[in-house]
């Protein structure tokens, strides 16, 4: 079955800085993935999501993700971190099949960034 | 569009109470989903419906836990009896499509507290 797993649970930036945030999936078919953001007290937001095509997904607030079969990885990134991105970050994959048909989260990576 | 709206945003219970968590999906969306949250299990899908029936209901973690929705713009989770392994964040989505490149939309959320 479809998953996903987040390597790091926390993750601390300084601001300006790269932000990489891991995701590696497990699928033996065809993944649709997608990164989500939780900001302090909210509910889930969607960053980007793959599906078919590009490989290079390009999401909100400067946000990208390049999905790479070979290494079956999504992850996340942003060239230059801003203190309002400081945040709970979701991986997810679609698990589909039969009468499934799921969004399987990741169990998160908060970001921290550092004045 | 007011976007999926939950109430209430904090509930805090006697443990053996009956509670009742509120979930308006955006208006059109045809599927409805509840996830709860914690910091030992992260996101879990708990029941999902499409056009008001429910279609996977494998989440729900016991009989004292159900879940309705009587008509296209409105949902209940109930919990009843309550114990305090049930404080978490529950989490209210909806989504036009449910197909494999479509997303939810998530409210933000019930804080219940059982004590």
């Amino acid at each position: 079955a479809q998953s996903v797993t987040q390597l790091g649970s926390h993750v601390s930036v300084s601001e300006g800085a790269l932000v990489l945030l891991r995701c590696n999936y497990s699928s033996s078919v065809p993944p649709y993935l997608f990164w989500y953001v939780q900001y302090p007290n909210q509910g889930l937001q969607l960053l980007l999501k793959y599906t078919t095509g590009a490989t290079l997904v390009k999401g909100i607030n400067g946000f990208e993700a390049e999905f790479k079969k070979s290494e079956t990885s999504f992850h996340l990134t942003k060239p230059s971190a801003h203190m309002s991105d400081a945040a709970e970050y979701f991986c997810a994959v679609r698990r589909y099949g039969g009468a499934t048909n799921k969004l399987i989260f990741g169990t998160g990576t908060l970001l921290a960034v550092q004045p | 569009d007011a976007g999926v709206i939950q109430s209430p945003r904090h509930e805090v219970t006697e443990m053996g109470q009956e509670v009742t968590l509120r979930c308006k999906p955006i208006s059109g969306h045809d599927y409805l989903f509840w996830y709860r949250q914690t910091m030992m299990r992260g996101l879990e899908l708990l029941i999902y419906f499409n056009n008001n029936v429910p279609i996977d209901d494998s989440g729900m973690p016991e009989d004292r836990f159900s879940a309705k929705m009587p008509n296209a713009s409105f949902s209940t989770l109930k919990i009843q009896p309550s114990e305090p392994r049930d404080s978490a964040v529950y989490f209210c989505a909806s989504s036009l499509l449910w197909d494999r490149n479509t997303e939810a939309f998530f409210g933000q959320g019930t804080r219940l507290t059982v004590v």
